[in-house]
């Protein structure tokens, strides 16, 4: 069973267009993180949210979180070839001990230019 | 700066043989350190952590162990391998920050341990 979703699992798009990621889960979480993820590579953070209702944006790459914290999307403008990889986000429930991360299945996108 | 180094980039492994893999972390005192299993195109499965040399959690019953022998250095072990425990293998730390403030996880370049 997973404790965090993520959908879609594949995303294909053209160069230009607009996404959305979804990562969703049934507990609460004190934070939650965005990494992607490169092919042989190790995931790189991306962004951390930690407050309901939270928006963070980087450059073309917009973080919310859920107001109950049960939930974060990322929305990508104008996705670009660069954009391409698994995103994964992951996150600490809350009354856990804080090293138990735990990771969603991630998002595989794939830009085509 | 820190950096983390983890190999060997890629192994091939017959069944029923030894595993070790070998993680180090640079330019910071006392990480936590993890060691996560990848399915291909999935997402990251928490097997050990440690806080401390010699303090080892592990996160899920498998044919696996690691130790943590010096304060920035992790390992992976097996003595008997099996099919299933193919994948792509990878190393972290992050900073030892109190538990109400949230760290970052630094990532190795990760192992593809293929067993045959």
């Amino acid at each position: 069973t997973q404790l965090l979703e993520q959908s879609p699992q594949f995303l294909s798009i053209q160069e230009g267009e607009n996404l959305t990621v979804y990562c969703n889960s049934s507990s609460v979480f004190s934070s939650l993180q965005w990494y992607r993820q490169e092919p042989g590579e190790g995931p790189v953070l991306l962004v951390t949210v930690v407050t309901g209702g939270e928006v963070k944006k980087l450059k073309r790459l917009t973080f919310q979180f859920g107001d109950a914290r049960k939930d974060s999307s990322l929305h990508i403008t104008a996705a670009q070839p660069g954009d391409t990889g698994l995103y994964l986000c992951a996150g600490r429930r809350e009354q856990t001990s804080y090293d138990k991360v735990i990771f969603g299945p991630g998002t595989s996108l794939s830009v085509i230019p | 700066s820190q950096t983390i180094h983890q190999w060997p980039a890629t192994l091939v492994q017959p069944v029923g043989s030894p595993l070790s893999l070998e993680c180090t972390v640079e330019g910071t005192s006392n990480p936590n350190l993890y060691w996560y299993r990848q399915a291909a195109g999935r997402g990251l499965q928490l097997l050990f952590y440690s806080v401390g040399i010699g303090q080892i959690s592990s996160e899920v019953p498998q044919n696996l162990s690691a130790s943590r022998p010096q304060d920035r250095q992790f390992i992976l072990s097996s003595k008997k391998l099996l099919l299933s425990d193919s994948g792509f293998y990878l190393c972290a730390w992050s900073r030892p920050l109190p538990p109400w403030l949230d760290t970052e996880a630094f990532f190795g370049q990760g192992t593809r341990l293929t067993v045959v």
